[in-house]
């Protein structure tokens, strides 16, 4: 019965690699977002997606690319690997509405060497 | 632009003290604030909301959280701390104009037995 979840839970891969990470969620919800959380835990948001419309793009790189293909997916495509690029990569989903709280998936930890 | 900082990047309490986690926040509009725990190697779990109404607002596993409009804080706090407590605590704000979610950069809470 998991809320959201997003796989691979790791990921290791070679610079200039394109990988993909997965995200569904169970909840109903209407928004979902992606997150990055770099190694001093710092969490800043890449995208959100409303009702599989994009609503904020938070000046990520363009090698970085959101698919919704309905409201319950939202994915993400990374072209180009680099090293900076090796954070944790948190899905989140929540109803529409300044007070509905977000809900986490367990994490995408990538690793590019 | 809206903001948020936790001052404290690590918290030490003993096991069975109260605890305060600090938290200001900056904003235009009407405030809509939360605070997550993260454990290691997990997503982040919602702990509490404010929007309106009662300054002092009752979470998950006994946590509270007091707000107060002058000081633009969200203090979280717990009466007793237990040793599970131990976590990565972050706070987070959301203006009334659109669906961002802005975190702060968290505090670690060691509680020691």
């Amino acid at each position: 019965d998991t809320a959201v979840s997003q796989t691979p839970k790791y990921l290791v891969t070679q610079m200039g690699n394109d990988k993909s990470i997965k995200c569904e969620q169970n909840l109903g919800h209407d928004t979902m977002y992606w997150y990055k959380q770099d190694s001093k835990k710092f969490l800043k948001i890449m995208f959100s997606y409303n009702n599989k419309e994009l609503i904020i793009n938070e000046t990520v790189p363009n090698r970085f690319s959101p698919k919704s293909p309905d409201k319950a997916h939202l994915n993400l495509h990374i072209n180009s690997l680099e090293l900076g690029d090796s954070a944790v990569y948190f899905c989140a989903s929540s109803q529409q509405g300044q007070n509905s709280p977000l809900h986490f998936g367990n994490g995408t930890r990538l690793t590019v060497t | 632009a809206q903001s948020v900082a936790q001052p404290e990047d690590q918290v030490n309490v003993a096991e069975g003290n109260p605890l305060t986690v600090k938290c200001t926040y900056s904003v235009s509009g009407n405030p809509y604030l939360f605070w997550y725990v993260q454990y290691p190697n997990r997503g982040l779990q919602f702990l509490l909301k404010y929007i309106t109404g009662d300054n002092l607002v009752k979470g998950s596993y006994g946590f509270e959280a007091e707000f107060n409009k002058s000081q633009t804080s969200f203090h979280l706090k717990k009466p007793s701390a237990l040793v599970s407590d131990s976590a990565l605590y972050f706070c987070a704000v959301r203006d009334d104009a659109g669906n961002m979610l802005t975190f702060g950069g968290g505090t670690r809470l060691m509680v020691k037995p």
